[in-house]
């Protein structure tokens, strides 16, 4: 098992609808979790972090952790079509040190009109 | 100005040149980090450093070098460039483990 995985979609939502993307990880003491958004040859933006279970809101972005399940999801209500991006998964893994953040190979979003 | 900032933006070079990238941080942070991303591949750690003292290689370390010449530069060098080296390369930093990571804007480094 990849240490963060992630379904490489793409994944197509219609504008205004709600996005879910998932994520799941390897080492259930694994800590903190990161999602970013990076647009096509573009850098990868921090967008929201998570370090406890549960959810976490920021405007129109969710962050849900469930460490027992080993899981972590980004939901973005509302979908726009400038949410269309690619977006990473990461955390500090302990089967990767855990001094370091481990990110997943991404998940492709397109939002249509 | 960027808090992370990479030089050069683009850079065309040939199959057994030496080339550095360069990395610069206002933020203040002691960890810095260089990435290397391919299509379908991710991010792929080369090196990374948490303070100037200290270097470790990555997963994909074999044709690269690091230098930490201070707290806020760390530079890439590529010792004899090959064409498998074409990618797109990042600098990041962090403040603590268990914090995120502010990436630089990237080099588009191309080998032929």
């Amino acid at each position: 098992q990849k240490e963060v995985e992630q379904n490489s979609g793409p994944l197509s939502v219609p504008e205004g609808a709600i996005a879910s993307l998932n994520c799941t990880y390897s080492d259930r003491g694994s800590q903190s979790f990161f999602w970013y958004r990076q647009y096509s040859g573009k850098s990868p933006e921090l967008i929201m972090s998570i370090y406890s279970n549960g959810d976490k809101e920021d405007g129109r972005f969710t962050a849900q952790l469930n460490k027992a399940s080993q899981y972590v999801s980004l939901l973005i209500r509302d979908s726009q079509p400038s949410d269309s991006a690619t977006y990473l998964c990461a955390g500090y893994i302990l089967t990767g040190g855990g001094n370091k953040l481990t990110f997943g190979t991404g998940t492709q979003l397109k939002v249509e009109l | 100005d960027a808090d992370v900032t990479q030089t050069p933006r683009n850079r065309i070079t040939k199959t057994g040149k030496r080339i550095m990238l360069e990395c610069s941080q206002t933020k203040g942070h002691d960890r810095m980090y260089w990435y290397r991303q391919d299509p379908g591949l991710g991010l792929r750690l080369i090196y990374y450093s948490f303070d100037v003292k200290d270097i470790n290689k990555g997963e994909i370390s074999d044709g690269y070098s690091v230098s930490r010449q201070a707290q806020a530069k760390f530079s890439l060098s590529l010792e004899s460039a090959i064409p498998n080296q074409t990618a797109l390369y990042f600098c990041a930093t962090s403040d603590f483990q268990g914090s995120g990571y502010t990436f630089g804007s990237g080099t588009r480094l191309t080998v032929v």
